[in-house]
């Protein structure tokens, strides 16, 4: 069965630093991935998603992710956060093929002003 | 253009009583989803719909749990009767397209917040 794991419930980060978050997932075919995100009180949003060619993937708010195929990870990075990347971030992993989407527990990211 | 809409927001209810979550999907979106988040989780899916057919709803607890999508468009779901466990958010996504063509993006509504006393 796929899983998906954060292993970082919680981050706290001052403004400008840089942001890595973790993620990995259990399924031996192949994969869509994607990072969701929530922002106090409001709906959960795509930030972006792999789906095949170039493993680094670009999302919106300077967001970026890189697809590891041979360590199951699909990290999502910022090099310099802001206040307003105050959220909960979700990976989710998806069987190709299915629409089925396994999420992971969520990180909970605050930044400090 | 509106976002999928849920309603209501907030719900209290005590165990035993039913409650329903009606979801309105984006305009065009044949595929709607309900999930279930507990406290510090991820969304689980419940239940997913093409069009009127639900499709997948090997998630649902079906002693309690009942969903419908009669005419392909807003969809309501049913908890009867509901239980001290059953206190989450609910969740409504909607997304275009049918079949396994899956580069459709998943929209999310604001969710219902159940609470059972």
């Amino acid at each position: 069965a796929q899983s998906v794991s954060q292993h970082n419930h919680h981050v706290i980060l001052s403004e400008a630093a840089s942001l890595e978050l973790g993620c990995n997932y259990s399924y031996g075919g192949t994969v869509n991935l994607f990072w969701y995100v929530q922002y106090p009180g409001q709906h959960l949003q795509l930030l972006l998603k792999y789906f095949s060619g170039d493993p680094l993937v670009k999302g919106i708010k300077g967001f970026e992710a890189e697809f590891i195929k041979s360590k199951f990870s699909f990290n999502l990075r910022k090099p310099s956060v802001q206040w307003s990347d105050t959220a909960e971030y979700f990976c989710a992993v998806k069987a190709q093929g299915t629409y089925k989407y396994i999420f992971g527990t969520g990180t909970r990211l605050k930044v400090l002003a | 253009e509106a976002g999928v809409v849920q309603s209501p927001r907030y719900k209290i209810i005590e165990k035993k009583q039913p409650v329903a979550f009606w979801c309105n999907p984006i305009s065009g979106h044949n595929t709607l989803y309900w999930y279930l988040q507990n406290l510090g989780q991820g969304p689980e899916l419940l239940i997913r719909y093409e069009n009127e057919e639900a499709v997948d709803d090997s998630q649902l607890p079906k002693d309690r749990f009942s969903a419908e999508r009669l005419k392909g468009v807003d969809s309501t779901l049913k908890i009867q009767p509901a239980e001290l466990g059953d206190s989450a958010v609910y969740l409504c996504a909607s997304s275009l397209g049918q079949g396994k063509s899956s580069y459709n993006e998943q929209f999310f509504g604001p969710g219902t917040r159940l609470t059972v006393l």
